[in-house]
């Protein structure tokens, strides 16, 4: 059974400040997919990671895939306010179903 | 706007009743998931339905069903509502020849009491 685990799953940082979040995953996988969810509302999809190696930037969010290590980073670069939200990580595992595991989801607040 | 559309918005429904949520995808978009969402939980995934067939469910009960139909749309039938059912209900469809990438609807905010 494909397992995912997000860390950490608060995270309360200042403006202009970098972090990363962290998605680990117990199985092979051939996609790894990013989310952002706003209180009350449905997902955003950020990013579709395919390949070992891959990065991909949006703005201040810069996400790369590890296959080998299992693992991928979501990177924030000086933090602002209205990135504040839940961000998940799923994973597709490979072979057989085309269905993607969830990870519980990192909860993010900026502070100015 | 992902164009993934969801009816109702909220639900209040009584322990033991019947539920039906709707979805509807773009044209094109020829397989449809149904997630749960509890509160402060990733979605997990109920089944997934491609060209009006189920070809894959998570671990739900049988009261979980669902249809769809050729128009793009389909439905979430859930029985015998439990208290635990409460949570929002989201949909997503993927388009045929994309990289499996999901739209999600708005979802559907189910409160059982």
């Amino acid at each position: 059974e494909l397992k995912v685990e997000q860390n950490p799953l608060f995270l309360s940082m200042q403006e202009g400040k970098n972090y990363t979040i962290y998605c680990n995953y117990s199985t092979t996988s051939d996609r790894l997919y990013w989310y952002r969810q706003d209180p009350g509302k449905s997902l955003e999809s950020l990013f579709v990671l395919l390949s070992n190696g891959a990065v991909k930037q949006e703005g201040r969010l810069m996400a790369s895939l590890d296959t080998k290590a299992r693992l991928s980073t979501l990177h924030i670069t000086a933090a602002v306010h209205d990135l504040s939200a839940t961000y998940f990580c799923a994973v597709r595992s490979s072979g057989g179903s085309y269905i993607p595991t969830f990870g519980r989801g990192t909860s993010l607040i900026v502070h100015p | 706007e992902t164009g993934v559309t969801q009816s109702p918005t909220h639900l209040i429904k009584t322990r033991g009743q019947q539920v039906t949520l709707r979805c509807s995808s773009q044209s094109g978009h020829n397989t449809v998931s149904w997630y749960q969402q509890a509160l402060g939980q990733g979605p997990q995934f109920i089944f997934q339905y491609y060209r009006e067939e189920e070809n894959g469910r998570g671990n739900f009960p049988p009261r979980f069903s669902g249809l769809q139909f050729p128009n793009y749309s389909s439905e979430l039938n859930v029985n015998a509502l439990e208290l635990d059912d409460s949570a929002l209900y989201l949909c997503a469809s993927t388009l045929q020849g994309s990289s499996y990438e999901q739209y999600f609807g708005p979802g559907t905010r189910l409160t059982v009491t």
